[in-house]
């Protein structure tokens, strides 16, 4: 089966300026989950959503970083403006459902969008 | 949810066998111990989970004690292909949110 898909692969921007990433999850899976990983530490979670509902997004920056995801597949997160601190690499992630003991709620990671805002 | 706490480096040589330890002491009861692995340039990759007692796949065990405040993965025989960041986490039963540490960097040496 396919893959969770993630374009752009990298991305260099100057600060101030606007960008965008998008995310293709599994077929199928309901639950979509955008992750920022700066260097050298572990992701952190930014938006959860259940189909096209948002689940949480305690710990997006919600002044400059907003995301979608329309009919409840693909998703779209944006950095408007971006800062220097916003470099890092921005992970998208789908499970078939969440929560519950089944081994459905495994969390498929794409490779990931490297932004360096410089 | 409940923060983990995990060695920040270990090394071993090929064909030894590995054992990460995790400490979560304030885990809830309806949650699960979820290890991820994951490569330079790659999204993690889930590699096993458990709520109590012992799993085992093809990859790892886990070992959970009783009190679950604490488990161990165990990587058999590891290859150099096992260099990589290993994450253990707590997961919420409800929502299925995670919260990565920094994980553990295993070097793997021949």
């Amino acid at each position: 089966e396919a893959g969770v898909a993630q374009s752009p692969r990298y991305k260099i921007i100057e600060k101030r300026q606007s960008v965008a990433f998008w995310c293709n999850p599994i077929s199928g899976h309901a639950t979509l989950y955008w992750y920022q990983q700066i260097l050298g530490q572990g992701p952190k979670l930014l938006i959860q959503f259940q189909n096209n509902g948002v689940v949480d997004d305690s710990q997006l920056p919600k002044d400059r970083f907003s995301a979608e995801r329309l009919k409840g597949v693909d998703s779209t997160l944006k950095i408007q403006p971006a800062k220097l601190e916003d470099s890092a690499v921005y992970l998208c992630a789908s499970s078939l459902i969440a929560g519950g003991e089944s081994s459905y709620n495994e969390q498929f990671f794409g490779p990931g969008t490297r932004l360096t805002v410089l | 949810l409940a923060k983990t706490t995990q060695p920040i480096s270990m090394d071993s040589y090929e064909g030894q066998e590995v054992n990460i330890t995790c400490s979560h002491n304030n885990i809830a009861t309806n949650d699960y111990i979820t290890w991820y692995q994951q490569f330079p340039s790659q999204g993690p990759r889930f590699i096993i989970q458990g709520y109590k007692t012992k799993v085992t796949n093809e990859v790892a065990s886990l070992f959970i004690p009783a009190d679950r405040k604490s488990s161990t993965l165990s990587l058999p025989r590891v290859s150099l292909s096992d260099t990589a960041v290993y994450y253990c986490l707590v997961r919420s039963y409800n929502t299925d949110k995670l919260i990565f540490g920094t994980g553990t960097r295993l070097q793997v040496f021949p």
